[in-house]
């Protein structure tokens, strides 16, 4: 099975901020990769998919890079909305998802 | 506007059944393969279970194969899922997500979700 490892698990910043949330996975998927933010209780909502492409709607200040094994998810400028907690997403080999990282207001 | 609704959950003693059901809107439901994921209480995201769009391949996580099947039924616009023989860690909320394309695609839209708890 691929595991996904992300990091930080919690990260601390302010509106304005830019800020950077890695993904690592345990064997190489290619570009097979997304991101997701989700809400407390509400459901994820795609961010980026194929490790850098944006999905329709989503701010440019999103953005997604790495293929094989290392990831980031960028967020250029901070905003109030994007306080959050982000998942990446392997989908080379099945799927599984990283254990979440948690964007807090500092 | 896409829409997927979620029903079917509450609460169910360890080896019991349930069905859960996602009614779709807004799209053409029969061309779009379809996923079940789920969240444990403060727990991250787990995928479950997969059906084409044609219904011909169906997939399921380690941690529920044997137990649970996968269904959709395009004359209704429904996704089903049948749980069977229920542990307290199946205690989660499940979403049915659209998979853009087949088999390994994005998750591009999710429902609300479902609340399913395992307990005595």
């Amino acid at each position: 099975d691929i595991q996904m490892t992300q990091s930080p698990s919690t990260l601390s910043a302010s509106v304005g901020d830019r800020v950077t949330i890695t993904c690592r996975a345990s064997q190489s998927i290619s570009r097979g990769l997304a991101w997701y933010q989700q809400k407390p209780g509400k459901a994820p909502k795609l961010l980026i998919y194929k490790a850098s492409s944006l999905e329709s709607g989503v701010p440019s200040r999103f953005s997604g890079s790495g293929s094989g094994t290392e990831f980031t998810l960028t967020i250029s400028s901070l905003q109030p909305d994007d306080f959050a907690t982000y998942y990446c997403q392997q989908y080379n080999t099945y799927y599984t998802f990283g254990q979440g990282t948690k964007l807090e207001i500092k | 506007e896409v829409q997927l609704v979620e029903s079917g959950g509450g609460l169910v003693q360890p080896g019991g059944s349930l069905r859960l059901s996602c009614a779709a809107s807004g799209f053409t439901f029969s061309a779009y393969s379809m996923n079940w994921v789920r969240q444990a209480p403060g727990k991250g995201l787990e995928w479950v279970s997969y059906i084409s769009s044609s219904s011909t391949t169906m997939r399921y996580a380690d941690s529920v194969r044997g137990r649970i099947t996968i269904s959709r039924d395009d004359a209704r616009n429904s996704l089903y899922l049948q749980m069977n023989s229920l542990r307290d860690e199946d205690t989660a909320v499940y979403y049915c997500a659209r998979g853009l394309g087949q088999w390994l695609a994005r998750l591009d839209f999710w429902g609300q979700g479902t609340l399913v708890t395992v307990s005595s």
